[in-house]
This record gives structure tokens, C-alpha cells and sequence, in this order.
């Protein structure tokens, strides 16, 4: 089936500690994006990829890195420098074509806690 | 000002009412218009896209004003089942689509 695969599902990291979140993906989008969700709020954005190789800063990217080495894989660092990285992280993708684009589909998210 | 608002709500409605959310948008440029359903600790998923001659699915219907730059989505015979938050989304192009996502609208379906 295809779809969207985000691992691990829950993470525990100590305060100072970099960790990487999986996002993987098999339908053939371009087009990929990690979102931040805290309690009873939504989701705001902290980068984004349109093409392997090439990624953009989204509106709260500080203490966040990425990379795009294969189409399908854009993986999330969260590094010690993020102050408060507890949150539910999601990540998505969609396909894009001319001047639109269709809708995101989400991996099931992965909770990080800092212990 | 947010690039996208919603009214948080909640909104506490009964069974077999109609209920209807509102979204607005700073970016006139904004070319794709979503509204998501997002469960409890779930992902949120697709709910409707929205174009601008309104589109209606079920008892789901949603519209478009791009003068006034406002999505809307009305709900119709509410269902116990329809309870979660409801989240619109906006995207446009920056090198890249960038989708932006308001902070939902939660509801309440009650018997």
C-alpha cells in the first residue's frame, strides 16, 4: 500500500541530545513538508522540499535541520538547540504541478518528549 | 496578523444540527484551499478540497470567497461521528507550495 511512514512513533530524548525523526514516503511525490503540533493548536510549518536536494525554511525552523538526498526520504533533525521540542511532529506530502497542488497526505506523527 | 484564522470554538452543537466554520487568509495570492479532519492524537486527513464555484459532499459543502479571502465549511444533520477538529489550509507558491494550516476549530457533537 502506499503511503506515508514516520518512525519511531513515540520518542524520548534527554535535554542537549540531537534526534532524528524518519519520514518516508512511496507515492511518487515531489513535494514534502514537516509540521509541529502542540497541544490544542495547529499545525505550523518548519520546512519543506519541492525537489531532491532543495528544501526550504518554513515559519519556525530555528533548532530544526532536514535533508533531501532521495526523493522519497526527508528526515527531520530536532538539535539541541530547539528550546522546547516537545510536540507532535507530522510529516506530509503532495504533488505539485504548474501553479497548483493537491492535498497533503500526513504520516501518523511522531510524539517526541525531552526528559 | 496570522497568515490563516480560525475561531477555535469549541462549538457544542446537538445531533441533526447544522453547524457551519469560517477561515480566513492573509495571502491574496493563495491559489489551493483545504479543509482537514483531525481525530484525537491522530493525523489530520482530507476532508474536503475547496474550489471556487463551492463544492458540496454529502452533507459537507464548502465554499470560496477569494474577494473577501474567507473558506468556509458548513455541516449539515451533525452526526455523534463528526466530533474532532476541523482544520482549513491555504497554499501558495514561494519556489515551492507552502501550505499553511489554521489552529482548527473543535467540535462537540453531543446525543
Amino acid at each position: 500500500d502506499g503511503g506515508i511512514t514516520q518512525s519511531p512513533k513515540y520518542l524520548f530524548r534527554k535535554e542537549g541530545q540531537n534526534v532524528t525523526l524518519s519520514c518516508e514516503q512511496n507515492l511518487n511525490h515531489d513535494a514534502m513538508y514537516w509540521y509541529r503540533q502542540d497541544p490544542g493548536q495547529g499545525l505550523r510549518l518548519i520546512y519543506y522540499s519541492q525537489i531532491v536536494n532543495d528544501f526550504q525554511k518554513g515559519d519556525i525552523a530555528e533548532g530544526y535541520s532536514v535533508s533531501r538526498e532521495k526523493k522519497e526520504s526527508f528526515p527531520l533533525t530536532v538539535t539541541s538547540a530547539q528550546k522546547n521540542p516537545t510536540a507532535f511532529y507530522l510529516c506530509a506530502s503532495s504533488i505539485e504541478y504548474g501553479q497548483s497542488n493537491t492535498e497533503a497526505f500526513f504520516g501518523q506523527g511522531t510524539r517526541l518528549t525531552v526528559v | 496578523r496570522k497568515e490563516v484564522e480560525q475561531d477555535p470554538g469549541p462549538f457544542n452543537v446537538p445531533e441533526g444540527a447544522t453547524v457551519a466554520f469560517n477561515c480566513t487568509y492573509s495571502n491574496s495570492a493563495s491559489q489551493s484551499f483545504f479543509w482537514y479532519r483531525q481525530d484525537c492524537r491522530k493525523e489530520p486527513k482530507l476532508l474536503m478540497s475547496v474550489y471556487s464555484s463551492g463544492n458540496e459532499d454529502g452533507r459537507f459543502t464548502a465554499q470560496l470567497n477569494r474577494a473577501s479571502q474567507y473558506i468556509s465549511l458548513l455541516i449539515r444533520d451533525s452526526k455523534l461521528s463528526d466530533s474532532a477538529t476541523y482544520l482549513c489550509a491555504v497554499s501558495f507558491y514561494t519556489g515551492g507550495f507552502k501550505t499553511i494550516f489554521g489552529a482548527g476549530t473543535r467540535l462537540f457533537v453531543k446525543a
